[in-house]
Order: structure tokens, then sequence, then C-alpha cells
């Protein structure tokens, strides 16, 4: 069975703070992919990062970046400097092969991100 | 940049009746996916399709969904009497691959289906 933890549902920062989305997943398999997407107000989703499970390496790409950790199955998602863009919810998301393939993407519940002006 | 194109962006529709959804995925990607998420609750997989045939389908996508690429470029969502329950937001996705690389889906804008 496969399963994402967004424990965080609604976090609230100042505009410029730096505030870390917490996720944390489980799965059997050895091959797994991981994924941030975020959906805006206007509800469309937006893919952000896709990591697989043999590479530990953390990303940074602007403001944003990954802390993908094996040994406590966590992959949380930091954005630095936050701006009022920021404010979406986050989504976090798991595929592996535990259904025959890795098509299927397991949503965590989201994180709903407010950054106040 | 291509994208994942959705319509209509908002239907509604009486209980009981026929709807379908449409998608035009990214053109080179192989693999769409249908997703639903019901307002405030999270993403679910509904189904997904290769090569012109169902691969892989959640147990939402029961007997009155069905999908079919009926041309080179649409993908569409059939339900066949929908439900109140059916209300939802949905989510097309495609993607190139489903392996090592390429696995990463891109989300068209979505369908908001009202059912009332």
């Amino acid at each position: 069975a496969q399963k994402v933890t967004q424990a965080q549902t609604e976090i609230s920062v100042v505009e410029k703070e730096d505030v870390t989305l917490d996720c944390v997943y489980e799965t059997r398999d050895t091959t797994y992919y991981l994924f941030w997407y975020k959906q805006p107000p206007s509800g469309e989703l937006v893919f952000l990062i896709r990591r697989n499970s043999f590479d530990e390496q953390n990303e940074i790409s602007g403001r944003y970046s990954w802390n993908f950790q094996k040994s406590t199955s966590s992959f949380n998602f930091t954005i630095t400097a936050s701006q009022v863009v920021d404010s979406a919810v986050y989504f976090c998301a798991l595929s592996d092969s535990s259904s025959g393939g890795y098509q299927k993407v397991t949503f965590g519940i989201g994180t709903k991100l407010q950054v106040i002006p | 940049e291509p994208e994942v194109t959705q319509t209509p962006s908002h239907q509604v529709t009486q209980m009981g009746q026929e709807v379908i959804l449409r998608c035009v995925p990214i053109s080179n990607h192989l693999y769409f996916y249908w997703y639903r998420q019901i307002l405030g609750q999270k993403v679910e997989f509904l189904v997904s399709f290769y090569n012109n045939e169902i691969s892989e389908k959640s147990e939402i996508f029961d007997d009155q969904f069905s999908v079919e690429r009926p041309d080179g470029s649409n993908f569409t969502l059939k339900i066949r009497s929908t439900k109140l329950e059916d209300s939802a937001m949905y989510f097309c996705a495609s993607s190139v691959s489903s392996g090592p690389r390429g696995s990463e889906a891109f989300f068209g804008q979505g369908t908001r289906l009202t059912v009332v």
C-alpha cells in the first residue's frame, strides 16, 4: 500500500518568511517517485518537481528547495522568502509499482499555504 | 509551452444525464490520465490509458465511467448517468512515459462538474 501524509493542513506566514511544508510517505517499493504539485486559487495543478527514490540529492530551484530523506521517508518542500503569489494548496504525491505500474499517483491531502503581505 | 487543455472549464448537468469531459493531452505524450478532486478534498486517481486501452483504474472508476481516445488528439471521460456525488473538479493529465524518465504528469486546468 502507498500513503502520503501531509500533517500540516494550513500554514500562514508573513511575506518574506521562509516556510517548510512537510511530507511523509509510505511504500514497500525500493523504486518509487515523489512529486510536489501546486494548486493556486484558480484551481489548476502545476507540476513542481519529481524525484526518484535513487536520487537523494537535495534540489534547489530559485526560492524553492526540496529535502529528500529516505531514512525518515520524508520529502519536505521549503519556500524561501515567501511571496503572496506562493499562496496556494501544495500537494505531495507518490507513485510506485504497487498497483502493477507507476501510472497511479497517490496524493496527500494538501497543505494550504497563505502568505500574508 | 505545450499544455494539456480541457473543455469545458465548468459544466452543469442534471442528475441522471450523461456528460462527456474533453481533454487534449500534450502531443508527444503517450500516457493519459483522469483524476478527480471533490471540493476541499485530495486529488484522486481514476484511470490511466495507454496504447488505446485502460492500463490501470481505481475502485472509483466503476461501470458508469468510460474513457476513449476517439482520434489522435482528444481524450474523453464519459459519465453515463451522473449522480450528485460526481460533482467535483476533473483533471486530465498526460505524461511521456510511466517509467524512470518522463513519468511526471502534466495536468490540465480542470473541468468543474456540478450535478444538480
